[in-house]
């Protein structure tokens, strides 16, 4: 299975933008790239997927490398709201299989 | 539309007992994936069920078994309980296979004693 590679952890202050990176260097060409997060208590919620093109949505956007090897997930404006721990994920394949590395945990500073 | 619902959502069950742990999807949706988390291991993946078959296995042992009922509700089972099964289960569900969002269930977080 392709793995991914992201930072521990990550900080920033409210209202401003935000880049999360992911490593996917072992990627497949059928591999979906998902971002999901996590906030305390909850179950992993979907932020942004994408193949091959950039792609936006109210959450965030998602930039992906021309050759797939890494991506970067931008919140264009942090909140409070927005702490919690960040998964960059590959699908296998077409499946609903989703392989979760450790992780990036965000901080907001007020 | 409502979303995916785990029951129970609490359980403490005792070394060698059995469990069974159940998942509805979302309306529609015919692929439910099972995880495990927990604090040292992270998120790990169980197995996905689609239209009732078993799609996609884990690395995890034969003690976790699963299945899928026509109405794409899911079980999990666990046999021959052990502390180190002590973790939050979550199931999730999507459409379009690997191609759209999944959807997570709050979880069933299982304490063995």
């Amino acid at each position: 299975d392709a793995k991914t590679t992201q930072p521990n952890s990550m900080e920033s202050n409210e209202e401003e933008p935000v880049h999360l990176p992911c490593n996917h260097s072992t990627i497949s060409g059928t591999d979906y790239i998902h971002w999901y997060r996590q906030l305390p208590s909850q179950g992993p919620e979907y932020v942004i997927h994408g193949l091959t093109s950039n792609v936006n949505n109210r959450m965030a956007s998602l930039a992906i490398a021309e050759d797939r090897k890494s991506s970067t997930l931008i919140l264009h404006r942090a909140t409070l709201r927005d702490a919690a721990v960040y998964y960059c994920i590959l699908s296998y394949g077409n499946t609903g299989k989703l392989i979760f590395g450790q992780g990036t945990t965000l901080q907001v500073k007020p | 539309k409502a979303g995916v619902t785990q029951t129970p959502r609490y359980l403490i069950k005792t070394r060698g007992q059995q469990v069974t742990l159940s998942c509805s999807p979302i309306s529609g949706h015919r692929s439910v994936s099972w995880y495990q988390q927990t604090p040292g291991q992270g998120l790990q993946f169980l197995f996905e069920y689609f239209s009732e078959t078993q799609r996609n296995k884990g690395n995890f042992p034969g003690r976790f078994s699963g299945r899928q009922f026509s109405n794409s509700r899911s079980e999990m089972n666990v046999s021959t309980l052990e502390l180190g099964d002590s973790a939050l289960y979550l199931c999730a569900s999507s459409g379009l296979q690997g191609r759209t969002e999944a959807f997570f269930g709050q979880g069933t977080r299982l304490t063995v004693v």
